[in-house]
């Protein structure tokens, strides 16, 4: 069975500060990742997919995360921490042969000025 | 990226009654739309998954019957929440696959259903 995990539900930076949230998954097939934002009382949106054409992937808002199978890691990051990136933030993995997706159990970005 | 819409984005309802909630893509077409639940603070659960022209596939644990799902077109999944109780006030929200090798899902903006 695939899943993920995410590992911690808050994490706190300061304005300007690297964003580190984590996700690491299990999946006994490659997989396809995915990382959404989710503001408060909207909907999801995709910041970026991994589809293993490339481990670094580049995605919306200058985000990115780097696909590691050594460690089943699929990490989400962004160089310089902004007011507008604090949200929730969920690590998701298709289901093999499905179009379902299996979601982490979310990460709150706060980001202080 | 594509676009999915949903309508209302608030519904408040007596118990007893039922809602309506549509689920859109507007610039593809999605032959697989899901629908999710959301309660505050979680992750999303997924109830359904909405097949055009074919019957939904539940997750186990849902009520098929309360919660009636249509896919009549490429573009429109619908789902009714009949006889409505307060314990089923919360966030639904809806995605569509899009074609393509990652099948990503789009999602709507959500409805917040609150059950008086």
């Amino acid at each position: 069975a695939q899943s993920v995990t995410q590992l911690g539900s808050h994490v706190s930076v300061s304005e300007g500060a690297l964003v580190l949230l984590r996700c690491n998954y299990s999946s006994s097939v490659p997989p396809y990742l995915f990382w959404y934002v989710q503001y408060p009382n909207q909907g999801l949106q995709l910041l970026l997919k991994y589809t293993s054409a490339a481990t670094l992937v580049k995605g919306i808002n200058g985000f990115e995360a780097e696909f590691k199978k050594s460690e089943t890691s699929f990490h989400l990051t962004k160089p310089s921490a902004h007011m507008s990136d604090a949200a929730e933030y969920f690590c998701a993995v298709r289901v093999h042969n499905t179009d379902k997706l299996i979601f982490g159990t979310g990460t709150r970005l706060q980001v202080f000025p | 990226g594509a676009v999915v819409s949903q309508h209302p984005s608030r519904v408040i309802c007596k118990s007893g009654t039922s809602v309506k909630i549509e689920c859109r893509s507007l610039d593809f077409q999605a032959t697989t739309m899901f629908w999710y639940r959301q309660f505050p603070k979680q992750s999303l659960m997924l109830m359904a998954t909405s097949n055009e022209g074919s019957k939904a596939t539940y997750e186990q644990g849902v009520e098929k019957d309360k919660f009636l799902i249509n896919h009549a077109s490429l573009t429109l999944s619908t789902l009714t929440v009949t006889s409505a109780h307060p314990e089923d006030s919360s966030f639904y929200i809806c995605s569509a696959a899009v074609p393509g090798e990652a099948r990503e899902q789009y999602f709507g903006p959500g409805t917040r259903l609150t059950v008086t």
